[in-house]
């Protein structure tokens, strides 16, 4: 079945730590995004990126960290300089980035230990 | 920054009624998108909106593109009780190509 996956599903980070969350899709969209989201609240942009090798910050970059180096893959890294990365991540993909719809990930919960 | 407001942020209804909601934005968009969110997964595509006065249905579902381009509503009629979760609004404007979201509207439903 065509779709994306992230993983893992829960996730919990030390004070100081690095964390990584995986995106993978196999739809063979080129755009990929990252969003959080907060309990009440709408999805924020994190980062995006349009094409392999290329990545633009979105409304909340601060603290995070992606890279792209295979179309179907989109890892997000939650570095220690985010204060409060509490959060339900969301990873989705679409043909390109004026294109929509933009298809969704089931969803990684990072929590702090 | 665009800014989308949608509302109710929550309803209780009863299986079998209708329900309404909408999403306003202070900028034109020349997409909308609406979502439904089940506790812990992602969001799921419910109807795509490409212009303006559009109205699209999906199943019980109806959507419509607002005629000015800064609203969009959805309907859903005949609730039940798999109906329950958050449904999000999303709308796109060509020059910035980022989805702007809505806050989301928490729907309820009562066997």
């Amino acid at each position: 079945d065509g779709g994306i996956t992230q993983s893992p599903k829960y996730l919990f980070r030390k004070e100081g730590q690095n964390v990584t969350l995986s995106c993978e899709q196999n739809l063979n969209h080129d755009a990929m995004y990252w969003y959080r989201q907060d309990p009440g609240q709408g999805l924020r942009l994190i980062y995006y990126s349009q094409i392999v090798n290329d990545f633009q910050k979105g409304d909340i970059a601060e603290g995070y960290s992606v890279s792209r180096e295979k179309k179907e893959s989109f890892p997000l890294t939650v570095t220690s300089a985010q204060k409060n990365p509490t959060a339900f991540y969301l990873c989705a993909s679409s043909m390109d980035r004026i294109s929509q719809p933009q298809h969704f990930g089931d969803g990684t919960r990072l929590s702090i230990l | 920054g665009q800014q989308l407001n949608q509302s109710p942020q929550s309803m209780f209804i009863q299986e079998g009624e209708d329900v309404s909601m909408n999403c306003t934005s202070s900028s034109i968009f020349n997409t909308w998108l609406w979502y439904k969110q089940d506790p812990g997964e992602g969001p799921v595509l419910l109807i795509a909106l490409y212009k303006a006065g559009e109205l699209t249905s999906n199943g019980r579902l109806t959507a419509q593109f607002g005629t000015t381009r800064k609203d969009s509503f959805l309907n859903i009629s005949a609730s039940i009780p798999s109906d329950v979760g958050i449904y999000f609004c999303a709308g796109q404007s060509g020059s910035q190509g980022n989805l702007i979201f809505g806050k989301g509207t928490k729907l309820s439903v009562k066997p």
